[in-house]
């Protein structure tokens, strides 16, 4: 039971450098979701999809981009990284009825020199 | 936009006794669901409990229940019988059709021996 899966746990890149941070899961949920959190900020929405090939933009979603080419799998990449995208970000998934809330990730911690 | 207000910062509770924690949220919306997400110093997002707003009935975990009331848009959590492994960050959070999930920024909890 893997449930949501987040790649890497760590990541510190360099200004400019791009990067994708990997989300999958295995619950075949239809709505998967990024979102970062900053200290003292609660967790902001960056993109989300409600299935394979439909993906929106969320509340923060500049500098990044995401595709959903299959069920399991929600990449998010980093184009041009600068470090005000330093934070931790989460994947989240649901299924459409929301019976058992959202699952996360264990997030990731990325770094922005 | 909607939005969620967590308006105590940090709080603190003795061992075995009971604590409560605020939430209020503004939405023009008539079915939505929220939530009660704990954060360990893990960093993992742990779903605490979860009530539909179209129930009347406020939701229970074992120690954990929630007060509802829809037409404040309040939603408290209530944690009794403290236990040292309930210190972590307490979010709360709204989600309606699109699925997008609204945070507030966050209660730390401290439990005292």
């Amino acid at each position: 039971n893997a449930g949501v899966t987040q790649t890497p746990k760590f990541q510190v890149l360099k200004t400019g450098q791009s990067m994708t941070l990997q989300c999958a899961q295995d619950m075949n949920h239809e709505y998967m979701s990024w979102y970062r959190q900053d200290p003292g900020m609660g967790l902001r929405l960056i993109h989300y999809s409600v299935g394979a090939g439909i993906t929106d933009q969320g509340e923060v979603p500049n500098g990044y981009n995401v595709s959903r080419s299959t069920t399991e799998d929600f990449p998010l990449r980093l184009l041009s990284a600068a470090p005000s995208q330093t934070s931790v970000y989460f994947c989240a998934s649901s299924s459409l009825d929301r019976a058992y809330g959202y699952t996360f990730g264990s997030g990731t911690r990325l770094t922005v020199v | 936009a909607q939005t969620v207000t967590q308006s105590q910062p940090e709080m603190s509770v003795q061992e075995a006794e009971t604590v409560t924690l605020s939430c209020t949220y503004d939405t023009s919306e008539s079915d939505y669901y929220l939530f009660w997400y704990k954060q360990p110093p893990s960093r993992q997002m742990i779903l605490v409990i979860r009530q539909e707003a179209y129930k009347q009935q406020n939701a229970t975990e074992n120690r954990f229940s929630v007060n509802f009331q829809k037409a404040a848009k309040s939603f408290s959590l209530k944690i009794s019988d403290s236990q040292l492994g309930d210190a972590a960050m307490y979010f709360c959070a709204y989600g309606a059709g699109s699925y997008q999930l609204t945070f507030g920024k966050g209660t730390k909890l401290s439990v005292i021996p």
